[in-house]
């Protein structure tokens, strides 16, 4: 079975400042990684994920996220925050192999204040 | 905006009434979802369609039914609901043995 886990319900952070929201998977073999972000009343929207080769991937709105095999996590980064980037973000999970559908975490919300 | 349009985008409805949210893509892709977001819980996968045949449905109670009549369309039926359904309701397509899912804006339910 796969499962993910977002230790933070809430990250806060200043406008200008970088930041980190964390996201550990459990999952057999080699995984797909993504995170998706959810504006209020929206449904999710993709922003990078993890398929193969360089641990460091960029995405989109200056999103990037670094897989750590050996620490099974993906955390989402971003060098510098904007108030616009406050938001829910989903970090997820699939299975190479077979068939297999997204296992998201349960969230969390990014603030970040002017 | 994604290729996935979800309607309606709000529902108001009773315990009895009999009500279908729709979700229609536009990206070819051959598999579809229904998630359910309760507030302050993780997204439920409720059921997945492949090649429009169902291939998961994960315990989800009957007053909840669906139907994907081609690739590119899904329906949720829903009767007799209960105010604990109150919920946005997402689906998404994505291409089998692809990667990503897209996802639509959302139906935000609410059972009265």
């Amino acid at each position: 079975a796969q499962s993910v886990a977002q230790p933070e319900d809430q990250v806060n952070v200043a406008e200008g400042n970088p930041l980190t929201v964390k996201c550990t998977y459990s999952v057999s073999g080699n995984p797909y990684l993504f995170w998706y972000v959810q504006y209020p009343n929206r449904g999710l929207q993709f922003l990078l994920k993890y398929i193969t080769g360089d641990n460091l991937v960029k995405g989109s709105y200056g999103f990037e996220a670094e897989f750590n095999k050996s620490q099974t996590s993906f955390h989402l980064k971003k060098p510098s925050a904007l108030v616009s980037d406050s938001a829910l973000y989903f970090c997820a999970v699939r299975e190479r192999s077979g068939y297999s559908t997204l296992t998201f975490g349960k969230g969390t919300m990014l603030l970040v204040s002017p | 905006e994604t290729g996935v349009t979800q309607t309606p985008r709000h529902l108001v409805m009773g315990m009895t009434n009999k009500k279908s949210l729709k979700c229609e893509q536009h990206l070819g892709h051959n598999a579809m979802y229904w998630y359910k977001q309760s507030a302050k819980k993780p997204l439920e996968l409720m059921f997945v369609y492949s090649l429009e045949e169902r291939v998961e449905n994960n315990s989800v109670p009957s007053r909840f039914s669906p139907e994907c009549p081609n690739s590119s369309h899904l329906f949720l039926h829903l009767h007799t609901l209960q105010p604990e359904d109150s919920a946005l309701y997402l689906c998404a397509s994505s291409q089998e043995g692809g990667t990503e899912a897209f996802f639509g804006q959302g139906t935000r339910l609410t059972v009265v």
